[in-house]
């Protein structure tokens, strides 16, 4: 069984569209995160989400909203696309704790391309 | 910005121990040391974290300095699967805070 799944793996769409990616992880865990790897393989947080509440907004453009409408998913959707948005979208979930010592799990990512 | 520094990249012969370092200098006293890798067009993966003891599990061995300001991984018997991006932080862990992704390591197993 798949941990953290997304979809699309793959998503091609053109300049002005809007497009949204689907998380879901089926580990139980209550925080989900979405990261961007762009063309130079920099991993930068996006988003984190801990219980349906938004607690990382990392200066995303407001293009991007999230939303979690329970605990084990977290969808990203994308206006008004742009070609600077071209990248790969990695969902990932991790259990709070309330202390340190909780790992992430990645899914297997989203390649988004915009032409 | 990456808080961490990596050697940008290291071969090993399969069958040996590959050593990777890591300078955390800017670490704070409860901060954990965090290692993910990343096997090609796939999702990083979890491999170890520490706070001041060595740690292991099945698979890897993390080796901790006493003034925690570096690290180092251990691959105990690399295989041709182990070639990747090794990526150290450090990091409160267990709550929400995203980790912060430098440069890595591209780790090569030589077969």
């Amino acid at each position: 069984d798949t941990a953290v799944s997304q979809t699309p793996k793959y998503l091609v769409t053109q300049m002005g569209n809007d497009k949204s990616i689907k998380c879901e992880q089926n580990l139980g865990h209550d925080t989900m995160y979405w990261y961007k790897q762009d063309s130079k393989k920099f991993l930068k947080i996006m988003f984190s989400y801990n219980n349906k509440e938004l607690i990382i907004n990392e200066t995303v453009p407001n293009r991007f909203s999230p939303k979690s409408p329970d605990k084990a998913h977290l969808n990203l959707h994308i206006n008004s696309l742009e070609l600077g948005d071209s990248a790969v979208y990695f969902c990932a979930s991790s259990q709070f704790s309330g202390r340190p010592g909780g790992e992430q799990y990645f899914g297997p990512g989203t390649r988004l391309t915009v032409t | 910005d990456a808080k961490t520094t990596q050697p940008t990249s290291m071969d090993c012969a399969e069958g040996r121990a590959a050593n990777l370092p890591c300078n955390h200098s800017t670490i704070s006293g409860n901060e954990y040391v965090y290692w993910y890798r990343q096997i090609h067009s796939q999702g990083p993966q979890y491999i170890i974290h520490g706070l001041k003891n060595n740690e292991t599990n099945e698979m890897a061995s993390l080796i901790i300095t006493e003034d925690r300001k570096s690290s180092t991984l251990i691959l105990p018997h690399a295989t041709l699967r182990d070639t990747a991006v090794y990526y150290c932080m450090h990091t409160l862990g267990g709550g929400a805070d995203g980790l912060t992704f430098g440069k890595g390591t591209h780790l090569i197993i030589q077969p």
